[in-house]
């Protein structure tokens, strides 16, 4: 069983919906939660992280943690066309070297 | 400021050879670390580089070997190469390792072993 579980889609939403991405994982030494966005082509760059549990809120994005049922959620609000991408989430320990554990990635679409 | 250098982009190599990717890190990173990005398992981590030393190692098997350099810039190289090698292999550079969320990526060489 992989460390970090996340849904690969792909997901495919009409412009305007509200969309959400989770990921679930095992290992309870994780304090910080990330979400990568990754074009066709290109490397992943960071949109957002948590670090232990709660909610984090930048612009259309929220980032959400629940440390107690290792659960973890990214939701894009009013989803527009250049949302389209992979999205990775990825978790790490403190003090571990920058290593980061990834999901899979979900490929998300949105359509005009 | 200029982000993270990989070359090259692509690579087509043939079973059984061998092959050196390299990667620049932003200017004043001294951390390195790689990682293989398949369809199927996703990124993995390979390792990672600090001021010429491994100090992580991930879950690959020997053929998959880095250094680092005195100006930081890294290589990886994977010898006797099989079809399941061929991936997007990705660096990210970061200034000490320990920022995990200060870690930025390049675009990757995309290797295809045929």
């Amino acid at each position: 069983q992989k460390e970090v579980e996340q849904d690969p889609g792909p997901l495919s939403v009409p412009e305007g919906a509200i969309v959400s991405l989770n990921c679930t994982y095992s290992n309870s030494a994780f304090q910080y939660f990330m979400w990568y966005r990754q074009y066709s082509r290109k490397g992943p760059e960071l949109l957002m992280y948590t670090y232990s549990s709660g909610n984090k809120e930048d612009g259309r994005f929220t980032a959400q943690v629940d440390k107690s049922s290792k659960y973890i959620s990214l939701f894009i609000r009013d989803s527009q066309p250049s949302d389209s991408a992979t999205y990775l989430c990825a978790m790490s320990g403190t003090g571990t070297a920058s290593k980061l554990t990834f999901g899979t990635g979900t490929r998300l679409q949105v359509t005009l | 400021k200029a982000g993270v250098t990989q070359t090259p982009r692509y690579l087509i190599k043939t079973r059984g050879q061998q092959v050196t990717l390299s990667c620049s890190p932003i200017s004043g990173h001294r951390s390195v670390s790689w990682y293989q990005q398949t369809p199927g398992q996703g990124l993995q981590f390979l390792f990672e580089y600090f001021s010429e030393t491994q100090r992580n190692k991930g879950n690959f098997p020997g053929r998959f070997s880095g250094r680092q350099f005195s100006n930081s810039r890294s290589e990886m190289n994977v010898s006797t190469l099989e079809l399941g090698d061929s991936a997007l292999y990705l660096c990210a550079s970061s200034l000490t390792g320990a920022e995990v969320t200060e870690a930025f990526f390049g675009q990757g060489t995309r290797l295809t072993v045929v």
